[in-house]
């Protein structure tokens, strides 16, 4: 089973700064790794598929990288609604699918 | 529109059994795998299960396995996941999601279901 880690858990950041969150597997997954997006009583969204490709709908301002184990996902600049939980996801080596722990990000 | 629309869960006892449902529509249901996932109460995201288009090729964590068992029927446009042995870790949010094996990732996810296992 890949083990995928996100940190930080917990990033405290204000509005108008830019977020980096890192999602690291246990074995390479080529780049079937995706990141979604949770908000507070509602179900995950998708934001990011293979690797670095926005979904439909997704704003310029997030965006993926990487490859093999080390994923990154940027958000150039916070608006209010980007503060949220964010998980990465990988698709390589099912099943399982697993998911990271996921990363908070939180008014500062 | 796509949507999913979970229902089924509720207060079940540990041992008890519970059918949940995903009703989908807005898409062409039979040409995509599906997929269930959990939340357990402020915890993170646990894929359970997923199902291909034809019923066919169905995989589960092995945590439900022997216990879940996931279906669907294309003729209705659902998804279902029957439940049964539940335990107090079970308990959480149950979301049905389209995609997943050959489809690729899962979009959309319905709002969800409550299962709460508890004597």
């Amino acid at each position: 089973e890949v083990v995928l880690t996100q940190s930080p858990a917990t990033l405290s950041l204000s509005p108008g700064e830019r977020a980096t969150l890192s999602c690291r597997a246990s074995q390479s997954v080529s780049n079937s790794l995706a990141w979604y997006q949770q908000t507070p009583g509602q179900a995950p969204r998708l934001l990011i598929y293979d690797a670095s490709n926005r979904a439909t709908g997704i704003p310029a301002r997030f965006s993926g990288s990487g490859s093999g184990t080390d994923f990154t996902l940027t958000i150039s600049s916070l608006e209010p609604e980007d503060f949220a939980v964010y998980y990465c996801q990988q698709g390589s080596h099912w099943p399982p699918y697993t998911f990271g722990q996921g990363t908070k990000v939180e008014i500062k | 529109e796509l949507q999913l629309v979970e229902s089924g869960g509720g207060l079940v006892r540990p041992g008890g059994s519970l059918r949940l449902s995903c009703a989908a529509s807005g898409f062409t249901f039979s040409r995509y795998w599906m997929t269930w996932v959990r939340q357990a109460p402020g915890k993170g995201l646990e894929w359970v299960a997923n199902i291909d288009q034809y019923g066919r090729e169905k995989y589960s964590v092995d945590s439900v396995k022997g216990r879940f068992t996931i279906s669907r029927d294309n003729a209705k446009n659902s998804l279902y996941l029957q439940m049964n042995s539940l335990r107090a870790e079970d308990t959480g949010m149950y979301y049905c999601a389209r995609g997943g094996g050959a489809s690729g990732w899962c979009i959309p996810w319905g709002q969800g279901t409550l299962v709460t296992v508890s004597s």
